[in-house]
């Protein structure tokens, strides 16, 4: 079956800092990979999307490259903000109408 | 697009009630999509519909859950009896198609007592 496994959180930066949030994927067929953003109280919001291999999909200053070879999708940014704390789920579609869903990781920026 | 809209947005009843949670999903969509999340066990997709047609219902944890869909425009997640173990975050989802990712909802805090 689909599924999704990403680095455990939480994850603690400090302004400006390096982020990357490791998320490798298993799929039947040629998956679809998204990444949703979760900010306190809120519901998921689409963050990036990549359809088909070495693909990059970029968004608000994050980037992920979907790698076949590895079957990963990883997030980065290069110089996170306090604003960007929230909880990252990486995803995938493939072979049906829904989504799976990584467990989440949950990232706090620090000034 | 006032996007997906819930409600209510926090809800809190005694065991045992019937608790009734509601979605407009964006006009246009095709796909519903029912969620819970918990600390313990994450996102957990409870069932989907696609057309107002109820498609995959193999995540709705027993027969104390229900959901409609009677019209495009309109779902309902049912739970009678409600128990405490039910408390949780429940999300609506809608998409276009197949290939793109989702919009969700704020979502609707459950707490059942």
């Amino acid at each position: 079956g689909n599924s999704v496994t990403q680095m455990e959180g939480p994850v603690t930066l400090s302004e400006e800092a390096f982020l990357t949030i490791n998320c490798t994927y298993t799929a039947t067929g040629y998956p679809s990979l998204f990444w949703y953003v979760q900010y306190p109280g809120e519901g998921l919001q689409l963050l990036l999307k990549a359809t088909k291999a070495d693909d990059k999909g970029s968004n608000k200053g994050f980037e992920a490259t979907y790698r076949k070879e590895t079957t990963s999708f990883h997030l980065e940014k290069g110089s996170v903000q306090v604003s960007d704390s929230a909880v990252y789920f990486c995803a995938l579609r493939a072979g049906s109408y829904q989504l799976t869903f990584g467990k989440g990781t949950k990232l706090s920026v620090i000034p | 697009d006032a996007g997906v809209i819930q409600s209510p947005r926090h809800e809190v009843t005694e065991m045992g009630q019937e608790v009734t949670l509601r979605c407009k999903p964006i006009s246009g969509h095709d796909y519903l999509f029912w969620y819970r999340q918990t600390m313990m066990r994450g996102l957990e997709l409870l069932i989907y519909f696609n057309n107002n047609v109820p498609i995959d219902d193999s995540g709705m944890p027993e027969d104390r859950f229900s959901a409609k869909m009677p019209n495009a425009s309109f779902s309902t997640l049912k739970i009678q009896p409600s128990e405490p173990r039910d408390s949780a975050v429940y999300f609506c989802a809608s998409s276009q198609g197949t290939g793109g990712g989702y919009t969700f909802g704020s979502g609707t805090r459950l707490t059942v007592v």
